[in-house]
Order: C-alpha cells, then structure tokens, then sequence
C-alpha cells in the first residue's frame, strides 16, 4: 500500500517562496508520475504539475513561470517550489501518484493521495 | 484548457435510491488511437483527500463497491450510484486527463433526502 505524506510551513508571507515535500512509503518513487494539487474554495482542484522518474517535468501553464517539481530518489521523495507567492495561492497542497499506465496509455488519474497540507499566505 | 462542467452541483437522494451526477468536458477526451475516454471520477468526504472511484470513464478501481459506475463517450459522461448508502454523502469531481493541463470539474455535493 502506497503512503503519501506532505511536509512544510502552514504559513508563508507574500512574495515569499513556498518549499513543500512528499515522502513516499510502501513503493519505490520510480518508474512513477508524482503530481501536485490543490485545493481552494475559489479555484477547487487544481492540478500545478508531474514529475515523471528522474526528472521529466510538466507542468500547469497558469503556474508554469513560479513552479519547480523535482524528485531525490535517494530519499524516496518529491518536492514542489512555488515562487512569488499571493493570497491567492492560499490552498490545501495535495501530492498524489498517477496511476501507472500501460505502455500505449495516457498518465493522469490519480489513485494514492497524502491528506493535504493547508498553507496560508499571509503577512 | 479544457473545461469541466458538471451538473446539479448539489443533489439530495434518499437512501437506498439511484444517484447519478454529469459532467460535460468542453471538447471530447475520446482517443480513437487507444479507444478509450480520459475521463476519471473522484469522491471526497470532508476532512478527506480525493478517492479514485472511475477511470476510463467506466472502469472501477480497486475495491471500490459495485454501486459505483460510470457511462459516457466524447463530451458527456455520468457517475451513477445505484443504491445510495449513508457513506456515500461527499462530494464527487470529475477529471479529464486527455490532455494537460488537466482539469477538474467544479464537484456535485451528494447528500441524504
């Protein structure tokens, strides 16, 4: 059984950059899709982007020019950067793992997530 | 992007009575290529994380329970619940990962008559 465990600050001041990180337990990181996601009352789900094995990346075009996703094998982790923080990035921060798919399919639905981090933008 | 939308937003059903919720994506998530509708369906109770319910629009996940099913091809799909339990009181999204960015719908609020 997959583990999905976030970690970081609840509270971060504007214009700040936000560093959060997801521990994978019961399952290696590779050969996997790791996404983040949040969730806001005003904006609901939003997916910000995927790291896939040992580096490739995609990502949200509406967060494209603030987010770095990257991934340490070593630790069994990923980690999610967003920079030049707004109140409006207010959100419970999901990290998730998209399903493995075949080898002739799309990667895009998720089936692990961690149970969320509230982080606060605020001064 | 494409964009979610799904219907009612909220929706009241008693117990032991059918549920079924839409969601319309503004352009077809259908590939010809692989056959297949990249649409996925999500239930979350509160205080909860998402929970995969359906992928390929009709697909179940592991050990989700046999009331859940999903229809649907190209821009129209439905989540049904063919009994409603008391534990099924959440909110259900849909998803569209035919193409990045993806994108969720708004979510429908299912609660008991």
């Amino acid at each position: 059984q997959v583990h999905l465990q976030e970690s970081g600050p609840g509270l971060v001041k504007p214009s700040e950059t936000l560093s959060l990180t997801c521990s994978v337990s019961g399952g290696s990181i590779r050969p996997n899709y790791w996404s983040w996601i949040r969730q806001s009352p005003g904006r609901g789900l939003e997916w910000i982007g995927w790291v896939y094995d040992s580096g490739n990346t995609r990502y949200n075009p509406s967060l494209k020019s603030r987010v770095t996703i990257s991934v340490d094998t070593s630790k069994n982790q990923f980690s999610l950067r967003l920079t030049s923080l707004t109140t409006a990035d207010t959100a419970i921060y999901y990290c998730a793992r998209i399903r493995p798919p075949m080898k002739w399919d799309l990667p895009g639905d998720f089936d692990y997530w961690g149970q969320g981090i509230l982080v606060t933008v605020s001064s | 992007d494409i964009v979610m939308t799904q219907s009612p937003l909220s929706l009241a059903v008693s117990l032991g009575e059918r549920a079924t919720i839409n969601c319309k994506s503004s352009q077809s998530v259908f590939s010809s290529s692989k056959n297949k509708n990249y649409l996925a369906w999500y239930q979350q109770r509160p205080g909860q994380p998402p929970k995969l319910l359906i992928y390929w629009a009709s697909t179940r996940q592991s050990g989700v329970p046999g009331r859940f099913s999903g229809s649907g091809s190209g821009t129209d799909f439905s989540l049904t619940i063919s009994r409603l339990q008391a534990e099924d009181v959440a909110v259900y999204y849909c998803q569209q990962y035919y193409t990045p960015p993806l994108t969720f719908g708004q979510g429908t609020r299912l609660e008991i008559k």
